[in-house]
């Protein structure tokens, strides 16, 4: 997978949105781009994914430069429950056999304040 | 639908001990992910199945780690002998691939359980 690049931590105010970046300038044409996040003492879970245009669904939005070398994460209105670990991740459209893993990188710890 | 369900929640054993961690994935999914996770080295993917057969096991750290899949609704972990260094959480995670891909869709989230903390003293 190619390589992402995420700060190591965000501080954010609860109710406040909150923009999670995400660097990826070797993206290739068929990458996709996956968000997951990690609470504390649980797995990671899948939070959102896109290729080319933005993308919204019920935790998130994923807005993606037109050159495909970031993307942003928006948590539109910040809880203490979103308070994770965010990891932003590349994965081939066509991965299969051993290829299809996804692999993590240190993620950005989000600190949502009261 | 119950997710993917890890036994047992913490495990502590001593040095030179055998250590199983099971893992149930959800019903229907073909790929099966075992992951480890220390504060050092972060998720790391330890092996992973396609339809029970193991398909990369490159990053098992050494021999005294195994993975089975006897069947579609299980599968283990075993260290042996275990040291304290293989202290960490190990999630496992499940995926429906195979018919996401049949459905034309690139996305298929890997579904992660609640994970095993091992403390090896």
């Amino acid at each position: 997978d190619a390589k992402t690049t995420q700060p190591n931590s965000m501080e954010s105010n609860e109710e406040e949105p909150v923009h999670l970046p995400c660097n990826h300038s070797t993206i290739s044409g068929t990458d996709y781009i996956h968000w997951y996040r990690q609470l504390p003492s649980q797995g990671p879970e899948y939070v959102i994914h896109g290729l080319t245009s933005n993308v919204n669904n019920r935790m998130a939005s994923l807005a993606i430069a037109e050159d495909r070398k970031s993307s942003t994460l928006i948590l539109h209105r910040a809880t203490l429950r979103d308070a994770a670990v965010y990891y932003c991740i590349l994965r081939a459209r066509n991965s299969g056999g051993s290829n299809y893993k996804l692999t993590f990188g240190k993620g950005t710890l989000l600190t949502v304040n009261p | 639908d119950a997710g993917v369900i890890q036994s047992p929640r913490h495990e502590v054993t001593e040095m030179g001990q055998e250590v199983t961690l099971r893992c149930k994935p959800i019903s229907g999914h073909d790929y099966l992910f075992w992951y480890r996770q220390t504060m050092m080295r972060g998720l790391e993917l330890l092996i992973y199945f396609n339809n029970n057969v193991p398909i990369d096991d490159s990053g098992m750290p050494e021999d005294r780690f195994s993975a089975k899949m006897p069947n579609a609704s299980f599968s283990t972990l075993k260290i042996q002998p275990s040291e304290p260094r293989d202290s960490a959480v190990y999630f496992c995670a499940s995926s429906d691939r195979d018919r996401a891909k049949k459905l034309s869709s690139y996305n298929s989230p890997l579904h992660f359980g609640n994970g095993t903390r091992l403390t090896v003293t």
